[in-house]
Protein backbone atom coordinates (compact mmCIF):
# COMPACT_ATOMS: atom_id res chain seq x y z
CA UNK A 1 0.00 0.00 0.00
CA UNK A 2 1.38 3.47 -0.89
CA UNK A 3 1.93 5.57 2.42
CA UNK A 4 4.28 8.15 3.76
CA UNK A 5 6.46 7.23 7.10
CA UNK A 6 7.70 10.74 8.91
CA UNK A 7 9.22 9.00 12.31
CA UNK A 8 9.58 12.69 14.16
CA UNK A 9 6.40 14.83 15.37
CA UNK A 10 8.94 17.16 16.62
CA UNK A 11 12.47 18.06 15.86
CA UNK A 12 14.35 20.85 18.04
CA UNK A 13 17.52 22.24 17.18
CA UNK A 14 19.86 25.59 17.46
CA UNK A 15 20.23 28.51 14.99
CA UNK A 16 22.99 27.63 13.01
CA UNK A 17 23.09 23.89 13.51
CA UNK A 18 22.13 21.37 10.65
CA UNK A 19 18.56 20.19 10.25
CA UNK A 20 17.24 16.80 8.62
CA UNK A 21 13.36 16.29 8.58
CA UNK A 22 12.94 12.44 7.21
CA UNK A 23 11.02 11.29 4.98
CA UNK A 24 10.23 7.49 4.48
CA UNK A 25 7.93 5.96 1.67
CA UNK A 26 6.09 3.26 0.44
CA UNK A 27 5.21 3.50 -3.49
CA UNK A 28 4.79 0.55 -6.65
CA UNK A 29 5.91 2.70 -9.78
CA UNK A 30 8.06 5.99 -9.82
CA UNK A 31 7.39 8.19 -6.81
CA UNK A 32 6.68 12.25 -7.17
CA UNK A 33 7.39 13.46 -4.14
CA UNK A 34 7.21 17.00 -2.01
CA UNK A 35 7.54 18.85 0.90
CA UNK A 36 4.53 21.06 2.36
CA UNK A 37 5.09 23.34 5.05
CA UNK A 38 3.15 24.90 7.35
CA UNK A 39 4.26 28.56 9.24
CA UNK A 40 2.46 29.86 12.34
CA UNK A 41 -0.67 31.46 11.44
CA UNK A 42 -0.01 30.66 7.43
CA UNK A 43 -1.30 28.41 4.82
CA UNK A 44 0.14 25.26 4.11
CA UNK A 45 2.08 25.99 1.01
CA UNK A 46 4.67 23.86 -1.10
CA UNK A 47 8.05 24.07 -0.35
CA UNK A 48 9.68 21.59 -2.80
CA UNK A 49 9.75 18.84 -5.50
CA UNK A 50 11.74 16.17 -5.86
CA UNK A 51 11.06 17.07 -10.04
CA UNK A 52 12.84 20.10 -9.74
CA UNK A 53 15.54 19.65 -8.04
CA UNK A 54 15.50 23.13 -6.25
CA UNK A 55 17.27 24.55 -3.20
CA UNK A 56 14.58 26.61 -1.41
CA UNK A 57 15.09 28.68 1.42
CA UNK A 58 18.60 26.69 1.55
CA UNK A 59 16.81 23.18 1.67
CA UNK A 60 17.26 20.52 -0.13
CA UNK A 61 15.82 16.91 -0.81
CA UNK A 62 16.81 13.71 -2.88
CA UNK A 63 15.31 11.06 -3.35
CA UNK A 64 16.68 8.17 -2.78
CA UNK A 65 14.94 5.32 -4.21
CA UNK A 66 17.16 2.05 -3.18
CA UNK A 67 16.04 3.55 0.29
CA UNK A 68 12.76 4.99 -0.71
CA UNK A 69 13.80 8.34 1.13
CA UNK A 70 13.39 11.94 0.54
CA UNK A 71 14.47 13.67 3.33
CA UNK A 72 14.26 17.41 3.78
CA UNK A 73 17.52 18.76 4.45
CA UNK A 74 19.07 22.49 5.40
CA UNK A 75 22.87 22.71 6.67
CA UNK A 76 22.65 25.70 8.77
CA UNK A 77 18.90 26.02 10.83
CA UNK A 78 17.22 29.67 11.37
CA UNK A 79 14.43 30.62 13.53
CA UNK A 80 12.45 31.34 10.64
CA UNK A 81 12.65 27.68 9.68
CA UNK A 82 10.47 26.83 12.82
CA UNK A 83 7.36 25.18 11.10
CA UNK A 84 5.34 22.14 10.94
CA UNK A 85 6.58 20.06 7.67
CA UNK A 86 4.81 17.71 5.68
CA UNK A 87 6.17 14.92 2.99
CA UNK A 88 3.63 14.25 0.41
CA UNK A 89 3.50 11.63 -2.52
CA UNK A 90 1.77 12.00 -5.39
CA UNK A 91 -0.89 8.64 -5.80
CA UNK A 92 -2.41 9.17 -8.83
CA UNK A 93 -5.51 12.08 -8.72
CA UNK A 94 -4.41 12.74 -5.56
CA UNK A 95 -1.40 13.28 -2.33
CA UNK A 96 -0.94 11.15 0.57
CA UNK A 97 0.69 13.09 3.34
CA UNK A 98 2.36 12.32 6.28
CA UNK A 99 1.92 13.00 9.59
CA UNK A 100 4.24 15.93 9.78
CA UNK A 101 7.02 17.05 12.07
CA UNK A 102 7.38 19.82 13.42
CA UNK A 103 10.62 21.52 13.87
CA UNK A 104 11.22 24.01 16.52
CA UNK A 105 14.79 26.15 15.47
CA UNK A 106 15.87 27.60 19.47
CA UNK A 107 18.21 31.40 19.76
CA UNK B 1 -6.66 37.09 -7.12
CA UNK B 2 -7.88 36.02 -3.77
CA UNK B 3 -6.53 31.86 -4.50
CA UNK B 4 -8.38 29.60 -2.31
CA UNK B 5 -11.00 31.05 -0.14
CA UNK B 6 -12.66 28.69 3.06
CA UNK B 7 -16.31 29.73 4.44
CA UNK B 8 -16.68 29.94 7.46
CA UNK B 9 -13.64 30.24 9.28
CA UNK B 10 -14.42 29.17 12.85
CA UNK B 11 -17.76 27.04 13.80
CA UNK B 12 -19.56 25.07 16.73
CA UNK B 13 -22.20 22.66 15.96
CA UNK B 14 -23.94 20.38 18.61
CA UNK B 15 -24.30 16.30 17.73
CA UNK B 16 -26.64 15.95 15.30
CA UNK B 17 -26.19 19.30 13.48
CA UNK B 18 -25.90 19.81 10.16
CA UNK B 19 -23.73 22.13 7.93
CA UNK B 20 -21.71 23.17 4.87
CA UNK B 21 -18.41 24.34 3.99
CA UNK B 22 -17.63 26.26 0.96
CA UNK B 23 -14.46 26.49 -1.05
CA UNK B 24 -14.04 28.72 -3.50
CA UNK B 25 -10.83 28.98 -6.20
CA UNK B 26 -10.53 31.56 -8.40
CA UNK B 27 -7.61 30.11 -10.25
CA UNK B 28 -9.49 27.67 -13.28
CA UNK B 29 -8.03 24.72 -11.14
CA UNK B 30 -9.70 21.78 -12.33
CA UNK B 31 -8.74 19.61 -9.03
CA UNK B 32 -10.04 20.40 -5.67
CA UNK B 33 -9.35 18.33 -2.09
CA UNK B 34 -11.14 18.07 1.05
CA UNK B 35 -8.55 17.46 3.66
CA UNK B 36 -8.66 17.42 7.34
CA UNK B 37 -5.66 18.11 9.56
CA UNK B 38 -5.86 16.31 13.52
CA UNK B 39 -2.90 16.24 15.83
CA UNK B 40 -0.76 13.53 15.46
CA UNK B 41 -2.46 12.12 12.12
CA UNK B 42 -1.12 14.60 9.86
CA UNK B 43 -3.15 15.81 6.78
CA UNK B 44 -5.71 13.35 5.89
CA UNK B 45 -7.96 13.23 2.68
CA UNK B 46 -11.79 13.03 3.07
CA UNK B 47 -13.14 14.30 -0.50
CA UNK B 48 -11.74 14.99 -4.11
CA UNK B 49 -12.88 15.83 -7.31
CA UNK B 50 -10.90 16.17 -10.69
CA UNK B 51 -13.43 18.58 -12.84
CA UNK B 52 -16.58 19.85 -12.42
CA UNK B 53 -19.44 17.13 -11.89
CA UNK B 54 -17.28 14.63 -10.40
CA UNK B 55 -16.06 13.85 -7.17
CA UNK B 56 -14.61 10.79 -5.16
CA UNK B 57 -13.93 9.62 -1.85
CA UNK B 58 -10.54 10.01 -0.30
CA UNK B 59 -9.39 8.21 2.67
CA UNK B 60 -11.74 9.18 5.64
CA UNK B 61 -15.15 9.83 3.70
CA UNK B 62 -17.21 8.61 6.50
CA UNK B 63 -19.68 11.40 7.21
CA UNK B 64 -19.41 13.76 4.54
CA UNK B 65 -20.64 14.13 1.39
CA UNK B 66 -19.56 16.47 -1.42
CA UNK B 67 -20.73 18.16 -4.58
CA UNK B 68 -18.74 20.26 -7.22
CA UNK B 69 -21.38 21.86 -9.52
CA UNK B 70 -19.12 24.77 -10.31
CA UNK B 71 -15.45 24.26 -11.22
CA UNK B 72 -14.68 27.51 -8.93
CA UNK B 73 -16.72 25.88 -5.29
CA UNK B 74 -16.52 22.27 -4.04
CA UNK B 75 -18.49 22.23 -0.87
CA UNK B 76 -17.95 19.76 1.94
CA UNK B 77 -21.29 18.37 3.92
CA UNK B 78 -21.72 17.20 7.45
CA UNK B 79 -25.15 16.11 7.51
CA UNK B 80 -24.99 14.51 10.81
CA UNK B 81 -22.05 15.91 12.75
CA UNK B 82 -20.41 13.80 15.68
CA UNK B 83 -17.73 15.08 18.50
CA UNK B 84 -15.29 12.56 16.02
CA UNK B 85 -15.33 15.45 13.53
CA UNK B 86 -13.97 18.42 15.31
CA UNK B 87 -11.47 19.09 13.12
CA UNK B 88 -9.16 21.79 11.40
CA UNK B 89 -10.28 21.61 7.15
CA UNK B 90 -8.34 22.39 4.41
CA UNK B 91 -9.51 22.80 0.96
CA UNK B 92 -6.96 23.13 -1.90
CA UNK B 93 -6.92 23.30 -5.60
CA UNK B 94 -4.52 22.62 -8.25
CA UNK B 95 -4.34 22.74 -12.27
CA UNK B 96 -3.12 19.08 -12.29
CA UNK B 97 -2.26 16.33 -9.55
CA UNK B 98 1.44 16.37 -9.89
CA UNK B 99 1.27 20.25 -9.45
CA UNK B 100 1.18 22.61 -6.49
CA UNK B 101 -2.06 22.40 -4.43
CA UNK B 102 -2.91 26.12 -3.01
CA UNK B 103 -4.50 25.40 0.39
CA UNK B 104 -7.13 27.81 2.07
CA UNK B 105 -6.88 28.94 5.73
CA UNK B 106 -8.45 26.37 7.34
CA UNK B 107 -11.88 25.91 8.61
CA UNK B 108 -12.00 25.12 12.59
CA UNK B 109 -14.75 23.29 13.41
CA UNK B 110 -15.83 22.40 16.76
CA UNK B 111 -18.58 19.47 17.65
CA UNK B 112 -20.23 19.49 21.46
Amino acid sequence: AQRVTQPEKLLSVFKGAPVELKCNYSYSGSPELFWYVQYSRQRLQLLLRHISRESIKGFTADLNKGETSFHLKKPFAQEEDSAMYYCALRNTDKLIFGTGTRLQVFP
Amino acid sequence: NAGVTQTPKFRVLKTGQSMTLLCAQDMNHEYMYWYRQDPGMGLRLIHYSVGEGTTAKGEVPDGYNVSRLKKQNFLLGLESAAPSQTSVYFCASSYSPGDEQYFGPGTRLTVT
